[in-house]
């Protein structure tokens, strides 16, 4: 009930193409949903995050959509640049279990210039 | 850059040995986060304090043992550890309890610990 299932396990896109993550969950008691990037050597960066009660949030290239009913949610990276290859990892968590996040397996970007 | 600091970046040490990784923010938060994470893996949580007090941990072995000296603060001892520990240990950090969920953690860079 904890699960939350990522694919594809890597990507590798041309600048300016779209990348595209999707994420699934099983527990519908998780109520916020973000995404984190994290660059070789470096910690894990928040990068976007989502509540359910919004189907979309977008923040410059980076957008998020949400699927409710379908417990799954998706990261689009628009035009994308070399700068975002990095791997990234969608969480979920829920208030009744604090401030603990469960990750995604994580998926590894590679965007060709 | 990061506003949690981790120190030492590196650690190599033996099974026998007893070392400290240390974690420190100055951005008032109340919530402080040991994880774990293993190459190509997602990270693991491993302890949660909420205003200095201990409120998760996610069954970890006692030859790790946590301490937060005050609300900046954040060590992990080591202890006769086994190969298999070697990992990137991140400290996190958030604002307010634990129970806030915001789920919005701030990472260190971490400490990456060899085992031999």
């Amino acid at each position: 009930q904890q699960q939350v299932k990522q694919s594809p396990q890597s990507l590798i896109v041309q600048k300016g193409g779209i990348s595209i993550i999707n994420c699934a969950y099983e527990n519908t008691a998780f109520d916020y949903f973000p995404w984190y990037q994290q660059f070789p050597g470096k910690g894990p960066a928040l990068l976007i995050a989502i509540r359910p009660d919004v189907s979309e949030k977008k923040e410059g290239r980076f957008t998020i959509s949400f699927n409710k009913s379908a417990k799954q949610f998706s990261l689009h990276i628009m035009d994308s640049q070399p700068g975002d290859s990095a791997t990234y990892f969608c969480a979920a968590s829920m208030k009744a279990a604090g401030n603990k996040l469960t990750f995604g397996g994580g998926t590894r970007v590679l965007v060709k210039p | 850059d990061t506003e949690v600091t981790q120190t030492p970046k590196h650690l190599v040490m033996g099974m026998t040995n007893k070392k400290s990784l240390k974690c420190e923010q100055h951005m008032g938060h109340r919530a402080m986060y040991w994880y774990k994470q293993k190459a190509k893996k997602p990270p693991e949580l491993m302890f949660v304090y909420s205003y200095e007090k201990l409120s998760i941990n996610e069954s970890v072995p006692s030859r790790f043992s946590p301490e937060c000296p005050n609300s900046s603060l954040l060590n992990l001892h080591l202890h006769a550890l086994q190969p298999e520990d070697s990992a990137l240990y991140l400290c996190a950090s958030s604002q307010g309890r634990a129970t806030s969920n915001t789920g919005e953690l701030f990472f260190g860079e971490g400490s990456r610990l060899t085992v031999l």
